[in-house]
């Protein structure tokens, strides 16, 4: 089977630099994804890791390390907007399991 | 571009109704997948597809059936509902892999009575 954990909810302020870590036990393991939902929303790709290291794309970072089964997704400048729920996914050969996500709460 | 459509957008079934879940997409992707939210939870794959023809079960199948007979269309087919499957259902499409972006459906909200 598969398990991921990730915390349920992080608080920051406006502006603050934010961590929600991932760590997962599956096997096929494929790679690392994240993705983003708003209240009533559907989810959004954010990033995907297949190899170890740090992807960057705009305020958004996400790191894998395979050897450690640990993932991270690092949020720079955080805006209100950013108030969401955050779920890392592993990719399992040709599945998509999603973690329980991570409720983010941005205050001014 | 439509995207992922998905129909109805509500639902409300008594037990032991059957129903089916539409879901198309106009980008001729090849992965496509059903997933269950429940409050406070994160999305649990039911059942998916690599293409057409193809399906195979997720981490929540039992209850429900799926068939793709074409790329655009996967329809979910709950047999027999029950109040444990009242939650709100995503569908969603991707090229190739899953570990390509899933584009998700807006969700079809199911209450079962």
């Amino acid at each position: 089977g598969q398990s991921l954990e990730q915390p349920s909810e992080v608080t920051a302020v406006e502006g603050a630099i934010v961590q929600i870590n991932c760590t997962y036990q599956t096997s096929g393991f494929y790679g690392l994804s994240w993705y983003q939902q708003h209240d009533g929303g559907a989810p959004t790709f954010l990033s995907y890791n297949a190899l170890d290291g740090l992807e960057e794309t705009g305020r958004f970072s996400s790191f894998l390390s395979r050897s450690d089964s640990y993932g991270y997704l690092l949020l720079q400048e955080l805006q209100m907007k950013d108030s969401a729920s955050y779920f890392c996914a592993v990719v399992n050969t040709d599945k998509l399991i999603f973690g329980t996500g991570t409720r983010l709460q941005v205050f001014p | 571009n439509a995207g992922v459509t998905q129909t109805p957008k509500f639902q409300v079934l008594k037990t032991g109704q059957s129903m089916t879940l539409q879901c198309a997409q106009d980008m001729n992707h090849e992965y496509m997948s059903w997933y269950r939210q429940d409050p406070g939870m994160g999305l649990r794959l039911i059942h998916y597809s690599v293409g057409a023809g193809i399906t195979d079960q997720g981490e929540v199948p039992n209850g429900y059936n799926v068939s793709r007979s074409t790329t655009e269309d996967f329809p979910l087919r709950l047999l027999s509902a029950a109040p444990s499957q009242t939650s709100v259902y995503f569908c969603a499409s991707s090229s190739g892999l899953a570990s390509n972006e899933q584009f998700f459906g807006p969700g079809t909200r199911l209450t079962v009575l």
